[in-house]
């Protein structure tokens, strides 16, 4: 069955440093790939998706994402945070059906960032 | 776009009574729909694939007759979390994709406390 991995329960940074959560994952075949961002009670927000293609992905708000096969890896990256950036992050991946979609997401547990002033 | 609505947002009722969630694609046509149970500070766990027209795909340990799915139009799907217990107290989310290479759009989310 397939996994995901994000090994870090909690990351605090700096406004203004730059941020690398990790994900990793388990599957036999190429998986499609997913980063989502959820805040306190709300549903998800896509930042970024992999398909296939260009294996660095860029996203929504600044961020963006490298699919690594080699490492079964696909880290989220910013090169500045925001206080705004602070949510939960969530690592997902997919499995292409019969119909040509992506089925049920699997998810990491997700990353809780917090931005120190 | 890409919006996908859910309501109710927040429902509490008492125990043993049923409930209705429902998850709407306002600007796309949904081939199908997920529904997603998140506990407190944990992860979202796949409940549920539905595609339009047909019977819901359950997830292993998932109670058919407890979660009854219907994806009648291409735009709703609905969620009956029939006789509600305390431990049915969730957050329960929805997603909504269009036909191929399509991602998932989320709704934001139904809190639903059973006391």
């Amino acid at each position: 069955a397939q996994s995901v991995t994000q090994p870090d329960i909690h990351i605090t940074v700096s406004e203004g440093a730059s941020l690398e959560l990790r994900c990793n994952y388990s599957y036999g075949a190429t998986p499609y790939l997913f980063w989502y961002v959820q805040s306190p009670g709300q549903g998800l927000q896509l930042l970024l998706k992999y398909f296939s293609g260009d294996t660095l992905v860029q996203g929504i708000k600044g961020f963006e994402a490298e699919f690594k096969r080699s490492q079964s890896s696909f880290n989220l990256r910013k090169p500045s945070v925001h206080w705004s950036d602070a949510a939960e992050y969530f690592c997902a991946v997919g499995f292409l059906n019969s119909g040509g979609g992506a089925d049920g997401l699997t998810f990491g547990k997700g990353t809780h960032l917090i931005i120190q002033p | 776009g890409a919006v996908v609505s859910q309501h109710p947002s927040w429902v509490i009722c008492k125990s043993g009574t049923s409930v209705k969630i429902e998850c709407r694609s306002l600007d796309f046509q949904a081939t199908t729909m997920f529904w997603y149970r998140q506990f407190p500070k944990q992860s979202l766990m796949l409940m549920a694939t539905s595609n339009e027209g047909s019977k819901a795909t359950y997830e292993q340990g998932v109670e058919k007759d407890k979660f009854l799915i219907n994806h009648a139009s291409l735009t709703l799907s609905t969620l009956t979390v029939t006789s509600a217990h305390p431990e049915d107290s969730s957050f329960y989310i929805c997603s909504a994709r269009e036909a191929g290479y399509q991602p998932q759009h989320f709704g934001d989310g139904t809190r639903l406390s059973i006391l």
